[in-house]
């Protein structure tokens, strides 16, 4: 069993260039959620999704899009990038969202993005 | 939205304990969980706490006093294996996670 896997592992942008993060999950969890880590800032929230279909906003959402076709991908896009989108960016997915031990969230092993 | 508090750095030697503060403040309050992050991997479960007091695994241990927005994460006898991030992060309502800055823990030996 893989648990979440991201690809790529790191990229080098150019500014205005459109790139997708792909994230998918062999663990049938409900719940899945895309995060940006900055030095000092810590982990924050962009966009999550309850279940397929659904998806909601978090802390930090302009600037990227999600989807969710199905239970196992939950991919992040940023339509034009700036130089303000270069992050480590984690994907996380949780059995479900409504609460509870059972909801502890695990994380992927990141995406390296710098946008020049 | 919430602020959750956390030390940024803490030094200590190889088999001695550390403890690690979380302060927070949230208006829906529905659990707290720490993570271990080593450089440049992802965030791994350590513990969770919904309920007042400590819970146990291991050499690593987990406060929780909802009243005072308060938790803590022990670690003892320290192994150098140990130097890594340690992140706060409290859950407000079904699902939001919020994340401290996160604590780097030094072992030296």
């Amino acid at each position: 069993i893989a648990g979440i896997t991201q690809a790529p592992t790191s990229q080098i942008l150019a500014a205005g260039r459109r790139m997708t993060l792909r994230c998918t999950q062999d663990m049938r969890h409900n719940a899945m959620y895309w995060y940006r880590q900055d030095l000092g800032l810590g982990l924050r929230l962009i966009h999550y999704s309850n279940t397929a279909g659904t998806t909601g906003k978090g802390e930090v959402p302009d600037g990227y899009s999600v989807s969710r076709a199905n239970t196992d991908d939950f991919p992040l896009t940023l339509a034009s990038a700036v130089p303000s989108q270069t992050s480590v960016y984690f994907c996380a997915s949780s059995d479900s969202a409504g609460g509870g031990y059972t909801d502890t969230q695990y994380f992927g092993p990141g995406t390296r993005l710098t946008v020049l | 939205g919430q602020n959750i508090d956390q030390p940024t750095e803490m030094t200590a030697t190889e088999g001695a304990i550390v403890q690690i503060n979380c302060t927070y403040q949230t208006s829906g309050f529905n659990g707290l969980f720490w993570y271990q992050q080593h450089a440049g991997e992802a965030p791994t479960f350590l513990s969770y706490n919904v309920l007042d007091g400590l819970e146990e695994k291991g050499r690593f241990s987990s406060f929780l006093s909802r009243s005072k927005g308060y938790s803590y994460l022990l670690l003892k006898e320290l192994q150098m294996k140990d130097s890594a991030s340690y992140l706060c992060a409290v859950r407000e309502g079904d699902y939001k996670l919020s994340f401290g800055a996160g604590t780097t823990v030094t072992v030296r030996a």
